[in-house]
């Protein structure tokens, strides 16, 4: 069993919707962040956060550190949306250093 | 701002040539470096780190070396490639201790033929 799992894989959602990506962890964690990847492969920082919630925009991003638990959420999804989305956990025992990588929930919004 | 380069963006090579991918920071001093190597359907695997100049922490046994020759520089080295090398290469940046915000290159993706 992966340590970081995503939920779903593969996504894919009409213009409009809204979206949610879960990412489980199973280790103690400093912090938590949620990546962007575009088809180019470039990958960008959304969040990063260690407890409650965080509003970007149209996301929003959730975290529960007893239940080891976060969700991404898409308000009003958008096809420029389409991406690929990673959840990153920094383990307690070694920090930043070695942050452990979900495998990805891999969005397509259809216009 | 911080800005971090990664090149090249994408390259072939034969199997048994060497290997350079280069990184570098701008608009930041002593930031944490990190090389990692992206296979299709998994995560990101972290292949090598370092706090300092000169001080480079392997994660896995493999095919591949990184030198930090100034504060700002990264390089992942190959002196032979082997076909299982080939995937796409990312570098990464982060503030000094503590859990820090990533900031990533572009990438390089390497195909080893």
């Amino acid at each position: 069993k992966n340590e970081v799992e995503q939920s779903p894989q593969n996504l894919t959602a009409q213009e409009g919707e809204f979206i949610t990506i879960n990412c489980s962890y199973s280790v103690g964690i400093s912090a938590l962040h949620w990546l962007q990847q575009h088809p180019g492969g470039g990958i960008v920082s959304l969040f990063m956060l260690s407890s409650g919630k965080k509003k970007h925009g149209r996301l929003i991003a959730t975290i529960n550190i007893q239940e080891k638990h976060s969700s991404l959420h898409i308000t009003a999804s958008h096809p420029r949306d389409s991406a690929v989305y990673i959840c990153a956990v920094a383990p307690l025992t070694s920090g930043t250093y070695k942050y452990i990588f979900g495998t990805g929930t891999r969005l397509k919004v259809l216009a | 701002s911080q800005t971090i380069h990664q090149w090249p963006a994408t390259l072939v090579q034969p199997v048994g040539s060497p290997l350079s991918l280069e990184c570098t920071v701008e608009g930041t001093s002593n930031p944490n470096l990190y090389w990692y190597r992206q296979a299709a359907g998994r995560g990101l695997q972290l292949l090598f780190y370092s706090v300092g100049i000169g001080q480079i922490s392997s994660e896995v046994p493999q095919n591949l070396s990184a030198s930090r020759p100034q504060d700002r520089q990264f390089i992942l080295s190959s002196k032979k490639l082997l076909l299982s090398d080939s995937g796409f290469y990312l570098c990464a940046w982060s503030r000094g201790s503590g859990a820090n915000v990533l900031t990533f290159g572009a990438g390089s993706r390497l195909t080893v033929l």
